[in-house]
């Protein structure tokens, strides 16, 4: 079984600085994608970034990237450029290859953008 | 487009009752998946369905729990005899194809609130 583990339960950003969200992961598969989804207080969880594990190259997406490292089996997301609108609970997920096959989440971080 | 939408956005129910919680997913997507959120986790799958079949089903806790999408598109959730413990947050995701790639989009979810 895949499981996912976000060490940080709350983190803080001053508004405009930069700020990275920490993700671990533990699979016996080579190939699998990773995802970081946001989940502002409506409820609605919303793609902030997705790599393929077969891919070399960190995903990027804006202010949003990622570092991936394979063999540590991490996965953690940068966001640059701090906005009040990025404070919202952020969680890793992990979907094995091959078939239609749900998310597995993390317990999630939740990040607070300070003006 | 519309989004995932998702009804009641919350239920309040009595301990022993029956609900039914719905989902309509994006228009002509034909994957559907269920997850439940309970506070302070991250959401944890239920039951997938791919058309109007229920493809893989283990998440669902117990035999309480039952889903159905007779038509291909709008799902429901059933929960007979309901307990404190089923208190949580409902969410439902659709995806627009059998590809393990596919971006799940999520609804807004539905608050049950078991008393």
């Amino acid at each position: 079984a895949q499981t996912v583990t976000q060490s940080q339960p709350e983190m803080s950003v001053q508004e405009a600085e930069t700020v990275t969200l920490s993700c671990t992961y533990d699979t016996s598969e080579s190939n699998y994608y990773l995802f970081w989804y946001k989940q502002p207080p409506s409820r609605q969880m919303i793609l902030v970034i997705r790599q393929e594990a077969y891919k070399q190259q960190n995903a990027t997406e804006n202010r949003f990237s990622v570092n991936f490292q394979k063999a540590a089996k991490s996965f953690s997301l940068k966001i640059s450029d701090s906005q009040l609108g990025d404070t919202a609970m952020y969680f890793c997920a992990f979907m094995k290859h091959g078939g239609n096959t749900p998310l597995v989440f993390g317990k999630g971080t939740r990040l607070s953008v300070i003006a | 487009g519309a989004g995932v939408s998702q009804t009641p956005s919350n239920k309040v129910t009595e301990k022993g009752k029956y609900v039914e919680l719905r989902c309509d997913p994006i228009s002509g997507h034909t994957a559907l998946y269920w997850y439940r959120q309970s506070l302070g986790q991250g959401p944890e799958f239920l039951i997938y369905f791919q058309g109007t079949g229920a493809a893989d089903d283990s998440g669902l806790p117990n035999d309480r729990f039952f889903a159905v999408r007779p038509e291909g598109s709008v799902s429901t959730l059933k929960i007979q005899r309901t307990e404190r413990g089923d208190s949580a947050v409902y969410l439902c995701a659709s995806s627009p194809r059998v590809a393990p790639t596919d971006t799940q989009y999520f609804g807004p979810g539905t608050r049950l609130t078991v008393l």
